[in-house]
């Protein structure tokens, strides 16, 4: 099962675009990238998920490199409301399904 | 709002009682899955019902356990609860049954469970 790395913690001035990046080398010709964030306790939130192609919706862009061996979330205009831990997630087999599993992510703290 | 609900938002309760947690899953999802996220262990995956059977199970101890109501809401049960349990307690939904190029899954706001 394909496994992801994130660096531990970053930061973003407001109004600044904020680049996450996301390490998954391991990552198997049909798993799709989900990312997550997490505001403080809260319950995760679905951000966007891609499988080769770039993506994005009204949150937030994916792009994944051509090997598809890592990715970057991008949040185009950061906000202080985007200060929360953020997810880059494959799902992982678990008997006969494949399960969103969570690593430790990415704090990110946006900053005035 | 994810479309996903959990009761109760906040559970106090001593050692050696039982609990019962509540999920309804989003209109139309199959799927429901429960996670454990404590300060020490992130989130922990501990098992998934599709459609009222249970599909895939993780980290979860014997003390606890769960079922899918043919409504599809679901409830997980908590017993002989030790301190370490404390934590909190997300369901999550999804309309796939887990394949891998499934669909993406939304989370409650959790139940925040503290053990005295």
């Amino acid at each position: 099962d394909a496994k992801t790395t994130q660096p531990t913690s970053m930061d973003c001035a407001e109004g600044r675009a904020a680049n996450l990046p996301c390490n998954h080398s391991t990552i198997s010709g049909n798993e799709y990238v989900y990312w997550y964030r997490q505001i403080h306790s809260q319950g995760p939130q679905y951000i966007i998920h891609g499988l080769k192609n770039n993506e994005t919706n009204e949150m937030a862009s994916l792009i994944i490199t051509e090997d598809r061996k890592s990715s970057t979330l991008i949040l185009p205009h950061a906000t202080l409301r985007d200060t929360a831990v953020y997810y880059c997630i494959v799902r992982a087999r678990s008997g006969g399904s494949y399960i969103p599993t969570f690593g430790r992510g990415t704090s990110l703290i946006v900053h005035p | 709002d994810s479309g996903v609900t959990q009761t109760p938002k906040h559970l106090i309760t001593a050692t050696g009682q039982r609990v019962t947690l509540r999920c309804s899953p989003r209109s139309g999802d199959l799927s429901v899955y429960w996670y454990q996220q404590s300060l020490d262990q992130g989130l922990q995956f501990l098992i998934q019902y599709y459609n009222g059977e249970e599909r895939a199970k993780g980290n979860i101890l014997e003390r606890f356990s769960a079922q899918q109501f043919p409504d599809l809401h679901s409830e997980l049960n908590l017993s002989s609860l030790e301190l370490g349990d404390s934590a909190l307690y997300f369901c999550a939904s999804s309309s796939g049954q887990g394949d891998i190029v499934d669909t993406e899954a939304f989370f409650g706001q959790g139940t925040r469970l503290t053990v005295v």
